[in-house]
């Protein structure tokens, strides 16, 4: 089984809104990662958890909050987002972080 | 920081035809992987390689991990109209100053199959 799986699959947000999106993989995976991806773009890496601790934060502005609570779940909590951040979030995971990484299906965010 | 050069950036073929793409960089990689993309979906992991030299096939996919490092290519052969789609290479390498790893997508090409 190689399924990461995410939710909402559409979420759409007011400005002043507090959100969460979540993510989870039962393939026992060690590293996981928050995507951010505009239309017509590569993915651009945002987070890396590597066995419950961030290692990699590629200077996401802090109204972005990454959460990873167990080995299976990754959260990533959404507050005060401009519209400009309105794009598909993807979350991965890997056995460990030097290994094929496995995409979810994402979340379309809409931030009005 | 770290640059893929992925080409071609689209490409129109008929059902049938065999496809070839690639991407470059002047960095070296230590893994390279080729994932496919529907619209408004994740990626979808194609074939993952490891070494040097390494030639992997997955169905009517192949692709090679260049000898340099620096370079992968995938081929499908005998297209059909679901192979319509986005593909990205990726590779992957230690992250600056972090004992991280991190993954470089290209820039994507564009696959249409005509039937």
């Amino acid at each position: 089984d190689t399924e990461v799986t995410q939710t909402p699959k559409h979420l759409v947000m007011g400005m002043t809104n507090k959100k969460s999106l979540k993510c989870e993989q039962h393939m026992g995976h060690r590293a996981m990662y928050w995507y951010k991806q505009k239309a017509k773009k590569p993915p651009e890496l945002m987070f890396v958890y590597s066995y419950e601790k961030l290692s990699i934060n590629e200077s996401v502005p802090s109204r972005f909050s990454p959460e990873c609570p167990n080995s299976s779940l990754l959260n990533l909590h959404l507050h005060a987002l401009q519209p400009e951040d309105s794009a598909l979030y993807l979350c991965a995971s890997s056995p460990t972080e030097n290994y094929e990484q496995y995409f979810g299906p994402g979340t379309r965010l809409t931030v009005t | 920081g770290q640059q893929l050069n992925q080409s071609p950036q689209s490409m129109f073929i008929q059902e049938g035809e065999d496809v070839s793409m690639n991407c470059t960089s002047s960095s070296i990689f230590n893994t390279w992987l080729w994932y496919k993309q529907d619209p408004g979906e994740g990626p979808v992991l194609l074939i993952a390689l490891y070494k040097a030299g390494e030639l992997t096939s997955n169905g009517r996919l192949t692709a090679q991990f260049g000898i340099t490092r620096k370079d992968s290519f995938l081929n499908i052969s005998a297209s059909i109209p679901s192979d319509v789609g986005i593909y990205f290479c990726a590779g992957q390498t230690l992250y600056s100053g972090a004992g991280s790893y991190q993954l470089t997508f290209g820039k994507g090409t564009k696959l249409s199959v005509i039937p």
